[in-house]
C-alpha cells in the first residue's frame, strides 16, 4: 500500500448527471477526509469519517452530495444532478486516529470533475 | 474572516536563491498547528513542514524552514537553495485545537504559485 488512491482521476459529465468518486485510504488509517478545490483556491473541507461514522459535514456539502464509508475502508462521494459549479478537483486524505494536533493527513491525487 | 491568508498569488525566484512565502492565520484557540503543503501541476498535495503553536523552536525540514511569529500570527515558509523542481503551488494550512466538531479538518489558504527560473 503506497498511499491514498482515488478513482477516476478525471471525469467529464453533462449537467444533470450523477457522478460517483472512490477513495481508498492508506490501509491502517481510520480517518478519511474529502476536500474540494476549485480553480485558484485552496482545498475546502467537505466531510470526514472516523471508521464508518461520518463525524462532520461542511455547509458546502449540499443535499446533492452524499458520502459513505460503509465498512470503514474505502469511501465514495456521490454528486447528484451535477451543476457547472461542481467542476473542481475532489481530494481525499486519510490519517490515523490521534488527538495530537500534528496528525498528518496524506492526500490522494484527486479526481478532477468537469461538468459541461 | 479567513482563517489562513496568503497574500502572494505568485512568486519568482532564481535557482539556488532563497525565497519566503507568506502566511498569516486567524484563530482564537491556544492550541493549533500550522502546515505547509506543495502541490505540483500533477495535483497531489505533498506535506512539507509542520509547526505547533506551543513549539518554541522554528520547524526545519531539509531546505524548508518555518519562520513562526506567534504574536504576529504569521508562519512564513522559507525555501533555501531553490531548485527548478520547487516550482509548484504552495499552501499554508491550519488545524485548530481539540474541541467539538472542528477536530480533524484543515483550513487552507489560497496558495502561492512559486516559479523557479534558471
Amino acid at each position: 500500500d503506497t498511499g491514498v488512491s482515488q478513482n477516476p482521476r478525471h471525469k467529464i459529465t453533462k449537467r444533470g448527471q450523477n457522478v460517483t468518486f472512490r477513495c481508498d485510504p492508506i490501509s491502517e488509517h481510520n480517518r478519511l477526509y474529502w476536500y474540494r478545490q476549485t480553480l485558484g483556491q485552496g482545498p475546502e473541507f467537505l466531510t470526514y469519517f472516523q471508521n464508518e461514522a461520518q463525524l462532520e459535514k461542511s455547509r458546502l456539502l449540499s443535499d446533492r452530495f452524499s458520502a459513505e464509508r460503509p465498512k470503514g475502508s474505502f469511501s465514495t462521494l456521490e454528486i447528484q444532478r451535477t451543476e457547472q459549479g461542481d467542476s473542481a478537483m475532489y481530494l481525499c486524505a486519510s490519517s490515523l486516529v490521534s488527538d495530537m494536533i500534528y496528525n498528518e493527513q496524506f492526500f490522494g491525487p484527486g479526481t478532477r470533475l468537469t461538468v459541461l | 474572516a479567513q482563517k489562513i491568508t496568503q497574500t502572494q498569488p505568485g512568486m519568482f525566484v532564481q535557482e539556488k536563491e532563497a525565497v519566503t512565502l507568506d502566511c498569516t492565520y486567524d484563530t482564537s484557540d491556544q492550541s493549533y498547528g500550522l502546515f505547509w503543503y506543495k502541490q505540483p501541476s500533477s495535483g497531489e498535495m505533498i506535506f512539507l513542514i509542520y509547526q505547533g503553536s506551543y513549539d518554541e523552536q522554528n520547524a526545519t525540514e531539509g531546505r524548508y524552514s518555518l519562520n513562526f511569529q506567534k504574536a504576529r500570527k504569521s508562519a512564513n515558509l522559507v525555501i533555501s537553495a531553490s531548485q527548478l523542481g520547487d516550482s509548484a503551488m504552495y499552501f499554508c494550512a491550519m488545524r485548530e485545537g481539540l474541541r467539538g466538531s472542528t477536530l480533524g479538518r484543515l483550513y487552507f489558504g489560497r496558495g502561492t504559485q512559486l516559479t523557479v527560473w534558471p
